[in-house]
């Protein structure tokens, strides 16, 4: 069966500091997957998503960037985080013609 | 217009009841809808997906896509204080690249 692993679970950071939240995916091959973001009672925010190794569409242009090095890995990455940029992040996966399947989230504060 | 919309809530039904979600979408491109329940603090949970017109049953829980009216619903029957939670609707398309949208998520309070 198919497992997605998110980490780490929360995250407090410094503002300017870097941020890499990492994610992967197993027991399955050549998934779409992408990264979400929910701030404090909203709802989910799609920031990212890929098809397939270093192809990266992004839907909210910030100082966040996402990269795919290898088919089931989805890296989410920030250069210096910005107060605005705390909520909660979820990564998932889904085929073609499936329903997502989300991570456990990561819970970022930026302080 | 948002892609998909739903009521904030919070929705408070009693215990038993029968409590009913709304989801509205604004285009008529083929789609399918996907209905998730969320506790606070935690990932979304898939509770049903509905592809064509018509209604879909599983359990307690019956999902009813209505494609002319842009609505997809969610009835949950003889709700319990552990379906307390956020409903969020979602949709993809079934062309071009099948990008999952969420709605902002409806909040269902259900007293004993």
């Amino acid at each position: 069966s198919q497992t997605i692993h998110q980490w780490p679970a929360t995250l407090v950071q410094p503002v300017g500091s870097p941020l890499s939240l990492e994610c992967t995916v197993e027991g399955t091959s050549n998934p779409n997957l992408y990264w979400y973001r929910q701030a404090a009672g909203r709802g989910l925010q799609l920031l990212f998503y890929s098809v397939g190794i270093g192809q990266i569409s992004s839907e909210v242009p910030q100082n966040l960037s996402a990269s795919r090095p290898q088919d089931r890995q989805f890296i989410l990455s920030s250069k210096k985080l910005l107060l605005s940029d705390s909520g909660f992040y979820l990564c998932a996966w889904t085929y073609t013609d499936t329903e997502a399947f989300f991570g456990q989230g990561t819970r970022l504060t930026v302080v | 217009q948002k892609e998909v919309e739903q009521n904030s809530g919070p929705l408070s039904v009693p215990e038993g009841a029968i409590a009913s979600l709304n989801c509205t979408y604004s285009d008529r491109v083929s789609q399918s809808f996907f209905w998730y329940r969320q506790y606070s603090g935690k990932s979304p949970e898939l509770i049903m997906s509905i592809y064509s017109n018509g209604d879909k049953e599983d359990g307690r829980f019956t999902a009813q896509l209505n494609k002319a009216s842009q609505y997809v619903s969610l009835l949950i029957r003889d709700s319990q204080p552990s379906d307390s939670a956020t409903y969020l609707c979602a949709r993809r398309r079934n062309t071009g690249f099948q990008k999952l949208v969420f709605g902002t998520g409806t909040r269902l309070l259900v007293s004993p």
